[in-house]
């Protein structure tokens, strides 16, 4: 059964360092997504991104985020200068034309 | 304010109990409502896609109801098993065709052998 994948599974870097968050959604999904979860707190979605473009964003992706579909199979979160409170799990998520979200299994950013 | 609340935050059970969580949402502006289970460490897994005021869906032995009027969806666990063992997760989408997904907290459920 196809899925979403993500690499890496956890990833530490120091305050003001850049990080790339990779993504390989579904082959013939549409719509992807960028979701994090903060310790404690609840699921919250970054931004969603179709045809090549950003479609929605929510207040918490600034300009020091910012995503790319570089090859047609990979899809990027990256975070230019890290923050500690950037610390959580980031969810990728692909769609096709229906509302079933499929999300992969996360990658844990620790920012020290 | 489109917040979504979730009902029990935490819930212990014994192997072959009966269960049910609570979702809650504001119904105005109301397109769809997801139900996830996520077990540590790995993908959320999508469970249920509810639209329709009154829609009953069904996967094994695990049940959702959706009222729209109100507000509110359920989910019904039946003899729960330890495998049941997750955080459940509720979410509303706001529109069609790519929508972000608002998230509830998750009731995490344990389920004792």
């Amino acid at each position: 059964e196809p899925e979403v994948t993500q690499t890496p599974s956890h990833q530490v870097t120091q305050m003001g360092q850049e990080v790339i968050l990779r993504c390989v959604p579904i082959s013939n999904h549409l719509y992807f997504y960028w979701y994090r979860q903060i310790l404690g707190q609840k699921v919250e979605f970054l931004v969603s991104f179709y045809n090549n473009e950003i479609s929605e964003k929510s207040e918490i992706f600034d300009d020091q985020f910012s995503v790319e579909r570089p090859d047609g199979s990979n899809f990027t979160l990256k975070i230019r200068s890290t923050k500690l409170e950037d610390s959580a799990m980031y969810f990728c998520a692909s769609s096709q034309r229906t509302d079933t979200q499929y999300f992969g299994p996360g990658t844990r950013l620790t920012v020290l | 304010i489109l917040n979504v609340e979730q009902s029990p935050q935490s819930l212990h059970v014994q192997e072959g109990d009966s269960t049910n969580f609570t979702c809650s949402f504001p119904s105005s502006n109301f397109y769809a409502l997801h139900w996830y289970r996520w077990e540590t460490a790995k993908s959320p897994e999508a469970l249920f896609v509810m639209t329709l005021n009154g829609d009953e869906k069904k996967k094994g032995r695990i049940s959702a109801t959706l009222n729209t009027k109100e507000g509110y969806s359920y989910l019904y666990i039946k003899g729960s098993q330890p495998e049941d063992s997750a955080t459940y997760l509720c979410a509303r989408s706001v529109y069609n065709q790519g929508g972000k997904l608002i998230f509830g907290q998750g009731t995490e459920l344990s389920v004792k052998p």
